[in-house]
């Protein structure tokens, strides 16, 4: 089974402060996503990855950047943490290919006071 | 730009009876996969069915299928029998393809399912 693992299930963090958000996973997958789920909105996509040191903005990645050092792991930074920002964060994995689905982590639950 | 849209934001079935949950998409794509994930309380996002555009019979798995109406760009989501363990939110999905033979989800705004006992 695929194990998709996040660092943490509920952060609190302050205005100003960098938060880092970290996922890993140990199935060797290539390609790793960031998403941000928000009441009524769905899942927004911030950043994707296909291969390691790579990445894609998505959809709303203003106020976030990401690091993809090993294959493995993908983290997701907010560099000066706002209250907008408070969400849930999952974060997603997948072979490479067009019919393949994505396996998701637990996410974690951010509050930005 | 594709979108997806799920106007049900809550629905609620008896146990064992047949719910369904409706998506819509907008596309100028021919072929395209179109997904229904289950989020349950406080548990991880897991794929339910998947369909591609190009295949005409509709997507089965268990007590869950499809009802894919190309032409009217309708994607819904039928479960039979519904269970407790049913209870979640259920968000539908459409690929986007990208550069380089990548893709990325759309996703609808989910609906939440409440079983009834």
């Amino acid at each position: 089974d695929v194990k998709v693992t996040q660092s943490s299930r509920y952060l609190v963090k302050r205005t100003g402060e960098k938060v880092f958000l970290e996922c890993v996973q140990d199935m060797d997958h290539e390609n790793m996503f960031w998403y941000r789920q928000d009441p009524g909105l769905g899942l927004r996509l911030i950043y994707f990855s296909y291969d390691v040191k790579m990445k894609e903005k998505g959809d709303i990645p203003e106020g976030y950047s990401v690091s993809r050092e090993k294959k493995e792991r993908f983290s997701l930074i907010l560099e000066s943490a706002s209250t907008n920002q408070t969400s849930m964060y999952l974060c997603a994995t997948s072979i490479r290919g067009l019919e393949v689905e994505q396996y998701f982590g637990p996410g974690t639950r951010l509050t930005v006071t | 730009a594709q979108t997806v849209t799920q106007s049900q934001p809550e629905m609620s079935v008896q146990e064992a009876e047949t719910v369904t949950l409706s998506c819509t998409y907008d596309t100028s794509e021919s072929d395209y996969y179109l997904f229904w994930y289950k989020q349950p309380p406080s548990r991880q996002m897991i794929l339910v069915i998947r369909q591609e555009a190009y295949k005409q019979q509709n997507a089965t798995e268990n007590r869950f299928s499809v009802n894919f109406q190309k032409a009217a760009k309708s994607f819904s989501l039928k479960i039979s029998d519904s269970q407790l363990g049913d209870a979640a939110m259920y968000f539908c999905a459409y690929r986007r393809l990208l550069m380089d033979s990548n893709y990325q989800l759309i996703w609808g705004a989910g609906t939440k399912l409440i079983i009834k006992p």
